[in-house]
């Protein structure tokens, strides 16, 4: 069925480090494609989102490009902070008539230390 | 800037008992939506709703569960006998209701419940 794969955990980086999180999926159509943060303590927020192929979705210097070829969101950030902890959840929508269901990955938790 | 809210923060109960959890989604949105995280898994769909009925639901969400727009406001979450598995963190999400796959999704904090 239809699915997200990310890296596992944690990712432990200093400050300033680039930050690479692989998130590939599994769709038929055409998926749009979201990038939740969940900071301690709190609920999931949308970072970004891509709706279609080449789409680049950023926000907060957190990048990640919808790649229809290889399936791929990968999350890029050029330098992390230590604010940047949280865990990262790579998710799709709309994989077929009449749903708007997020299907989520399991979650990257980033770990940031000065 | 508005947001989903949802009570409690955390509820214990015991096996057999009814929980109901309870959501206040952001105002002008049209579509609501719970979703489930058991401790260490990840996030899964259980129910949308929107128009006063449930528009998708998953395998998940089986007959001891069920959905409710008691008022304007609140957008509640049964479980009319719990069981040890369904403890996890229950998100609640809403989105204003263009429709289709672009829509985003807002989330609560969510409710961590435990059932014993």
């Amino acid at each position: 069925g239809d699915s997200v794969t990310q890296m596992e955990g944690p990712v432990t980086l200093s400050e300033e480090a680039f930050l690479t999180i692989n998130c590939t999926y599994t769709a038929t159509g055409y998926p749009s494609l979201f990038w939740y943060v969940q900071y301690p303590g709190e609920g999931l927020q949308l970072l970004l989102k891509a709706t279609k192929a080449d789409d680049k979705g950023s926000n907060k210097g957190f990048e990640a490009t919808y790649r229809k070829e290889t399936t791929s969101f990968h999350l890029e950030k050029g330098s992390v902070q230590v604010s940047d902890s949280a865990v990262y959840f790579c998710a799709l929508c709309g994989l077929s008539y009449n749903t708007d269901k997020l299907i989520f990955g399991t979650g990257t938790r980033l770990q940031v230390f000065p | 800037e508005p947001e989903v809210t949802q009570t409690p923060s955390h509820q214990v109960t015991q096996m057999g008992q009814e929980v109901i959890l309870r959501c206040v989604p952001i105002s002008n949105h049209l579509y609501f939506y719970w979703y489930r995280q058991i401790l260490g898994q990840k996030v899964e769909f259980l129910v949308s709703f929107y128009n006063n009925e449930i528009s998708e639901k998953s395998e998940i969400f089986d007959d001891q569960f069920s959905v409710e727009r008691p008022d304007g406001s609140n957008f509640t979450l049964k479980i009319r006998s719990t069981k040890l598995e369904d403890s996890a963190m229950y998100f609640c999400a809403s989105s204003e209701g263009q429709g289709g796959t672009t829509d985003t999704q807002y989330f609560g904090p969510g409710t961590r419940l435990t059932v014993l």
